[in-house]
């Protein structure tokens, strides 16, 4: 157990809703990481927040955003998802700065029908 | 930008053998880590082991070590006395020592590992 949590573990849904993935880092770290794991592929990085601001943004569509509450949580939002957007999205987490070791959470298996 | 590249989607190994998975990057970059993950079926990704850059002595964790190669850009993975729990995805991993609060990893396309009992 990594420590990171990540809620909901499954998530079926139609082409053109929006969903909330939610996750709890490890209890200190102050930095958040988003993946997208797509279908027996290597991860590709997303965004990254820092103690509640953004600090880097990968190839993150426009119909994703994310957001770190104070209480250090945070949410990756899917808007006007496609059949394309079907993959696992992990979570990570760590202090920032350092060796840069992450945390990855068991991530949310995401599937658009 | 830093890619990695990892050119065997396959392999396997008997038990208690050794095997090594082999992984190239580039980056112009001098500071640098560098990791190994290992995704089991489960789906959840376990860090193996990491390299700092600015070392030279390789890695070991146990049964696994790496081979770094900082001027051939080579970091391979070696697994001595291999166990069936052994089998997984591998996924080597990048990440640049500059930029405190920007540790974004860059993934390989990963090495599915089966383990001949």
């Amino acid at each position: 157990d990594s420590g990171v949590t990540q809620t909901p573990k499954h998530l079926i849904t139609a082409t053109g809703q929006r969903v909330t993935l939610r996750c709890s880092p490890r209890s200190g770290d102050l930095s958040v990481y988003w993946y997208q794991q797509s279908l027996d592929q290597g991860l590709q990085f997303l965004i990254q927040y820092y103690n509640g601001e953004e600090r880097a943004k990968g190839n993150i569509l426009e119909r994703f955003s994310a957001q770190q509450f104070p209480d250090l949580h945070s949410e990756l939002n899917l808007s006007s998802l496609e059949l394309g957007d079907s993959a696992l999205y992990f979570c990570a987490s760590n202090a920032g700065g350092g060796v840069g070791e992450q945390y990855f959470g068991p991530g949310t298996r995401l599937t658009v029908t | 930008a830093q890619t990695v590249t990892q050119s065997q989607p396959e392999m396997s190994v008997q038990e208690a053998e050794t095997v090594t998975l082999s992984c190239t990057y580039d980056t112009s970059e001098s500071d640098y880590y560098l990791f190994w993950y290992k995704q089991p079926p489960s789906r959840q990704m376990i860090l193996v082991i990491r390299q700092e850059a600015y070392k030279q002595q390789n890695a070991t964790e146990n049964r696994f070590s790496v081979n770094f190669q900082k001027a051939a850009k080579s970091f391979s993975l070696k697994i001595s006395d291999s166990q069936l729990g052994d089998a997984a995805m591998y996924f080597c991993a990048y990440r640049r020592a500059q930029d405190f609060g920007n540790e974004k990893l860059t993934f390989g396309t990963g090495t599915r590992l089966t383990i001949i009992p």
